[in-house]
């Protein structure tokens, strides 16, 4: 079986602060996704990485696969209260099947 | 282009019951995927059609199932409803072009609340 670990589960931080949430798996993936889910909406999708090692910079979000394509990292730079929400990563196995993580809970205070 | 529509947003039922579920993919996607979602377990997979056909399933008991029509519209049971499957059920639709990466687009949501 396939697992994602999400770590931290919950962080709480004021609004312009930098924050990194990680995750993890024993896993090979094909790619790696980032999503971001708001109370009441269904996940939408940020990013796919998908070379070991791959960076990718969306304005003030970077996102790092691992060398080993086991891993990923999301980091936010000056943090807003409109980041707030439940970000996701899910590894896609080469049988093209989504593995979900179980996500971390940010809060960003004014 | 119209997102992934799900209906209905809101469901109440009692233990026992059973419920159907529908999902409308964004046109020209012929692939859509289930997933529930609870505070506890996160995001699991429940099943994918892709063309009319059950392309994968998850770990779920047969009281869930599902179907997908001719026009890639979809359609998720569950019988005997018991108090655990409230959650949010998410349907997910990609356009699945066979050997490159998938995207998955969701639609909002139906949440199940069983009494």
């Amino acid at each position: 079986t396939q697992l994602l670990e999400q770590s931290p589960q919950f962080l709480s931080i004021q609004e312009g602060e930098n924050l990194t949430v990680y995750c993890n798996s024993s896993s090979v993936f094909s790619s790696l996704q980032w999503y971001r889910q708001e109370p009441g909406e269904g996940p939408v999708l940020l990013v796919t990485v998908v070379t070991g090692g791959e960076v990718k910079k969306l304005k003030r979000l970077t996102f790092q696969f691992g060398d080993a394509r086991k891993d990923s990292s999301l980091h936010i730079t000056a943090a807003q209260p409109g980041d707030t929400g439940l970000y996701l990563c899910a590894g896609v196995t080469y049988g093209q099947n989504f593995v979900f993580g179980p996500g971390t809970r940010l809060s960003v205070l004014p | 282009k119209a997102g992934v529509t799900q209906t209905p947003r809101y469901l109440i039922k009692t233990r026992g019951q059973q419920v159907t579920l529908s999902c409308s993919p964004i046109s020209g996607h012929r692939s859509v995927s289930w997933y529930q979602q609870t505070p506890g377990q996160g995001l699991q997979f429940l099943f994918e059609y892709f063309s009319e056909t059950q392309r994968n399933k998850g770990n779920f008991p047969g009281r869930f199932s599902g179907r997908q029509f001719s026009n890639s519209r979809s359609e998720m049971n569950v019988s005997t409803l018991e108090l655990g499957d409230s959650a949010l059920y998410l349907c997910a639709s990609g356009a699945s072009v066979g050997g490159l990466q998938e995207t998955q687009y969701f639609g909002p949501g139906t949440r199940l609340l069983v009494l």
